[in-house]
Formats: structure tokens, sequence, C-alpha cells
């Protein structure tokens, strides 16, 4: 069945540090790739998506490439600052939730930034 | 209204109570979706409706859940003689094409 696995964390970076948090995937055809962002005592909230291969998501500086050849999609920021700490997840689904698409989750990983 | 919300935020139930858990969806989704999240790990699927039909509901743990969406907006989700296992945060989320919107959850914990 379909699966995301994510690098284990916690992860503690310093302010200004570069940031790769990795992400793989099994699913067959061609799935709609995911990065969800959860603040402390917030609800999951998303970060960027990218539907098709070789596709790139961004925002607030975040990136993440969908490469169907390594079945990645890392996600990477050139500089964190304390605001990013929070849990990442990972996460696909195989098409528009209007039809029943689920999503499937990776475990999450922890960042923390310190000044 | 402008995001998914859920009520209560926290839920405190001894072993072998009845729970009920609500999500009022984003305006105009008709898809909803519940998850179960267990501590440290990703959300997990349990149920799926599109306006009132719940059309999936293959990630229900057991027979002691049950969730129904009767008009097609808010949903509830009912947990029954609850037990110690089902303490977990649930989530709920409306979706809009391929990308799903979630509430802040409710964090059920059973004693």
């Amino acid at each position: 069945g379909d699966s995301v696995t994510q690098m284990e964390g916690p992860v503690t970076l310093s302010e200004e540090a570069f940031l790769t948090i990795n992400c793989t995937y099994t699913a067959t055809g061609y799935p709609s790739l995911f990065w969800y962002v959860q603040y402390p005592g917030e609800g999951l909230q998303l970060l960027l998506k990218a539907t098709k291969a070789d596709d790139k998501g961004s925002n607030k500086g975040f990136e993440a490439t969908y490469r169907k050849e390594t079945t990645s999609f890392h996600l990477e920021k050139g500089s964190v600052q304390v605001s990013d700490s929070a849990v990442y997840f990972c996460a696909l689904t195989q098409g528009p939730s209007g039809t029943g698409n689920q999503f499937y989750f990776g475990t999450g990983t922890s960042l923390t930034v310190i000044p | 209204g402008a995001g998914v919300s859920q009520s209560p935020r926290y839920k405190v139930a001894k072993r072998g109570q009845d729970v009920a858990l609500r999500c009022d969806p984003i305006s105009g989704h008709v898809s909803l979706f519940w998850y179960q999240q267990a501590l440290g790990q990703g959300p997990e699927f349990l149920t799926y409706f599109q306006n009132e039909a719940q059309l999936d509901k293959s990630g229900l743990p057991s027979d002691r859940f049950f969730a129904e969406r009767p008009e097609g907006s808010v949903s509830t989700l009912k947990i029954q003689r609850t037990q110690q296992e089902d303490s977990a945060v649930y989530l709920c989320a409306s979706s809009r094409r391929d990308t799903q919107y979630f509430g802040p959850g409710t964090r059920l914990t059973v004693l």
C-alpha cells in the first residue's frame, strides 16, 4: 500500500543554518505530495505541495522537489529561523480529495531552531 | 468560517464513557475526513464523507467508533465505551481539490 517515510527527529539547528528533512514514498501511479507543518498547540497547516514529477513546491523560503526517479520529496530551507520550530509532516494522496482519496502521512520530524 | 473548527479542544474521559467530538468544516467543502493521531505519530485515516454520505469507513478501528454528518456540514465522531488505547488527537479535515485543510484537533485522554 501507499506509505511515506520521513527522517527521524528530533532535529536541532542554530538560527540561519541550512535545513533538510528527507522524505521518501511508496505509491502506485502518480500521487500528489505535500509538506504540512504543525506548530505547538495548533493544527496541521499546508506548507507546500507538488502534483507531478519535477514540480517544485515552495512557500515561506521552504522548497521541495517531486523526484519520481528516487521517489523522494525532501524539504529544504536555506536559512532557518526560530519561528520555524515545529513538527513537519510529509504526506501523499492519490488524487483529488473530492473522490475520497485519503492522505498518507509520515511520522513527522520535530525541528527546534535555537538562537 | 475561515477555517475548520473542532470542539472540544480537550476531552478527558473515564474508561467506559462515551464521547462525542465535533467538526465544523470550511463552508462549501463537500469532502470531510477524520484522522487519528497518536502521540509521536502522523495522522491516520479513519473515515470519509462526501456531503452527508459516509463513503469510506475502513479506518475506523472498531465498532465502538461511529461518525455522522447528517446535513452535509457539521460532523460528529462518537466513541462508545472509551478505552485507554483511544487516547489520541482526533483531527478533522475538509478538502477542496487535492488539498486538505485541517482543524486544530481534539485531544482525547482516557483515564
